[in-house]
């Protein structure tokens, strides 16, 4: 498979625990971005990355989250001290970013985060 | 600030029929607008992507158009199937400050065909 995937599918943890979710881009793909979607809304920009280097930082992108790409390959995102309302499913998606290229986002299959 | 609009936020047709789902976003400076389609508890699948200088996209069954001056984007669905139910997202990739890719989205109309 040589889409965009994410690992795990499904996380339930309890309130305060840390977790760490990844994401696999599309091979070339140089740019990697992640959004967080909740039920009945669009995703959220939440940062993105140009090769390794971290670009943009939503402010939805708390202390509590961290994101890493350090081979400009997978990357990871992780959130400290989970709070309940950081229930909601973590999208990641990657692109083929320059000049005179369309920039189309491609999507994983997401993380669905429950925080009892 | 750029905010996406989509209308309806629900729609059921008959099989067979033919339909037409909008997308309205108030800053004309946008690079592309993409739409997606979502199943429930899935991740998002791209459609199509209109390039701003482009006025529309065809895959399929799909037309896509685009009218930046006036904000706007249609998503065409010819002769409707069952396996078109999904929620459809319409998203912009604005052209302005230091915003270098990330995608703005509406919250989506979702589509029932009823056999």
């Amino acid at each position: 498979d040589t889409g965009v995937s994410q690992d795990p599918r499904h996380k339930i943890t309890k309130r305060g625990q840390n977790v760490t979710f990844r994401c696999d881009p599309i091979s070339e793909h140089n740019r990697l971005y992640w959004y967080r979607q909740t039920l009945g809304q669009g995703p959220e920009f939440l940062t993105y990355f140009q090769n390794e280097a971290q670009l943009e930082k939503s402010r939805l992108l708390s202390d509590r989250f961290s994101a890493e790409r350090p081979k400009g390959s997978f990357s990871t995102l992780e959130i400290q001290r989970t709070e309940q309302g950081d229930s909601a499913m973590y999208l990641c998606a990657s692109s083929l970013g320059g000049l005179a290229v369309k920039n189309e986002q491609f999507f994983g299959p997401g993380t669905r985060l429950t925080v009892l | 600030k750029q905010e996406v609009t989509q209308i309806p936020a629900a729609l059921s047709v008959p099989e067979g029929e033919n339909l037409v789902l909008n997308c309205s976003f108030t800053d004309s400076a946008i690079y592309n607008l993409q739409w997606f389609r979502q199943d429930p508890g899935k991740g998002l699948t791209s459609l199509l992507l209109i390039q701003s200088s482009q006025r529309e996209q065809t895959s399929g069954r799909l037309n896509a158009s685009l009218d930046k001056s006036s904000g706007r984007s249609t998503l065409y669905i010819a002769a409707s199937q069952p396996g078109d139910s999904a929620t459809y997202l319409c998203a912009v990739r604005p052209a302005y400050g230091g915003s270098q890719g990330n995608l703005i989205f509406g919250k989506g109309t979702k589509l029932s065909v009823k056999p």
